[in-house]
């Protein structure tokens, strides 16, 4: 099963900072990477998928880059509603994982 | 617009069984795969697994492989997850979840609110 390492666990940031979260693949996925956000008590809701395609919907200022096993999500000029976890998901091989995630807060 | 709601969730003892549900609505059923995902609380996302459009081909998390059974009725725009001898270690908020497109079919696109499960005696 591939492993998905991702950080850091917990970010505090200030409105209009840019944030960044690193993914590390423990193989090879291409660029078969997902980006979900979930806020508290909510359901995740998909943000990026294959690395860097942003959802239909979904915010510019939120982007992902990266192939292989090295991946990076970014937010630009946060916003308070980007009060969330973040996680990668992996879907390189049949049997999916997810990171860790990355819980970011304000200061 | 995409819906989809999760029920069937309670409280069990280790080794009983429970069959939860999905509903969906506001797409064409019948032609997308779906997932089922998991949380424990307070802890991360966990893929349980996954049935394709049709029923016919279905993949799971090595942990649930013999115990949990994924399957659909496509008349009934349900999914469903029958689980068997569960653990503590299954006590988790599960999600059903739809996939992005027919080619992408490990994409989670849309997901519903879940529904808790807690094993314990």
């Amino acid at each position: 099963d591939i492993q998905m390492t991702q950080s850091p666990s917990s970010l505090s940031a200030s409105v209009g900072d840019t944030v960044t979260i690193t993914c590390q693949a423990s193989q090879d996925i291409n660029n078969f990477l997902s980006w979900y956000q979930q806020k508290p008590g909510r359901a995740p809701k998909l943000l990026i998928y294959d690395s860097s395609n942003l959802e239909t919907g979904v915010p510019s200022r939120f982007s992902g880059s990266g192939s292989g096993t090295d991946f990076t999500f970014t937010i630009s000029s946060l916003q308070p509603e980007d009060v969330a976890t973040y996680y990668c998901q992996q879907y390189g091989d049949l049997s999916l994982s997810f990171g860790g995630g990355t819980k970011m807060e304000l200061k | 617009q995409v819906q989809l709601g999760e029920s069937g969730g309670g409280v069990v003892q280790p080794g009983e069984s429970l069959t939860l549900s999905c509903a969906a609505s506001g797409f064409s059923f019948k032609n997308y795969g779906m997932h089922w995902v998991r949380q424990a609380p307070g802890k991360g996302l966990e893929w349980v697994a996954f049935v394709r459009f049709d029923g016919d081909n279905k993949y799971y998390q090595d942990s649930v492989k013999g115990r949990f059974t994924i399957s659909r009725d496509n008349s009934k725009n349900t999914l469903y997850l029958q689980m068997t001898s569960l653990r503590p270690e299954d006590t988790a908020v599960y999600y059903c979840a739809k996939i992005r497109s027919s080619r992408q079919w490990l994409i989670l696109a849309s997901w519903g609110q879940g529904t808790l499960v807690t094993v314990s005696s």
